[in-house]
């Protein structure tokens, strides 16, 4: 079964102190992996899309790695206002455009 | 470009009612995404559109429909309402099948 989990459940940082949230998965046959951002009582915001183990993005502060069987989203000295729930999702070969989620990682940034 | 666009944004309903929610997608795009969103489940895949033909669908049970128009435009219906179908129900649009997903704002439901 294709799923999703994300490590770890909520996350608190003082600014300027960086860190890695992580997304594990079990697919069959990854066709993309994509990250997220929501704010309360908002719509996903779309971040990045990954296609193959080694591929990176970079945006602002944040930067997304994949390997085989996970993801990091990598964020280097963030702000409060990176404070949101970053979500993973996977999007297997034979299902179309349907998005597997994992639960979320809570961000908190503190000044 | 506009964004995905819902309405309506806020909706309270009562047991056995049914409802209707609309999802406008981003222009030029053709496939559309819908999804479920507790604080218990999380996000779950209801089902996709794309070319006016559902092209698959979630683990929800037949009470959950939908449909897309050919401006694609869609809309999801849900009959005989429960108390657990309170959620925020999210619309996302792509360019084509199994492309990058743009979400919209959402509607949340409430059932009273």
């Amino acid at each position: 079964e294709d799923q999703v989990t994300q490590s770890p459940e909520a996350l608190r940082l003082q600014e300027g102190e960086s860190s890695s949230l992580n997304c594990s998965y079990t697919v069959s046959g990854l066709r993309g992996l994509f990250w997220y951002r929501q704010d309360p009582g908002k719509g996903p915001e779309f971040l990045f899309t990954l296609y193959s183990a080694g591929e990176e993005k970079e945006k602002e502060r944040l930067k997304a790695t994949l390997t085989k069987k996970e993801s990091f989203l990598h964020i280097t000295a963030p702000k409060p206002e990176d404070s949101a729930t970053y979500l993973c999702a996977v999007q297997a070969r034979n299902q179309g455009g349907k998005l597997i989620f994992g639960q979320g990682t809570e961000l908190s940034v503190k000044p | 470009k506009a964004g995905v666009t819902q309405t309506p944004r806020y909706l309270i309903k009562t047991r056995g009612q049914q409802v209707t929610l609309s999802c406008s997608p981003i222009s030029g795009h053709r496939s559309v995404s819908w999804y479920q969103q507790t604080p218990g489940q999380g996000l779950q895949f209801l089902f996709e559109y794309f070319s006016e033909t559902q092209r698959n669908k979630g683990n929800f049970p037949g009470r959950f429909s939908g449909r897309q128009f050919s401006n694609s435009r869609s809309e999801m219906n849900v009959s005989t309402l429960e108390l657990g179908d309170s959620a925020l129900y999210l619309c996302a649009s792509s360019p084509g099948r199994a492309e990058t997903q743009y979400f919209g704002p959402g509607t949340r439901l409430l059932v009273l």
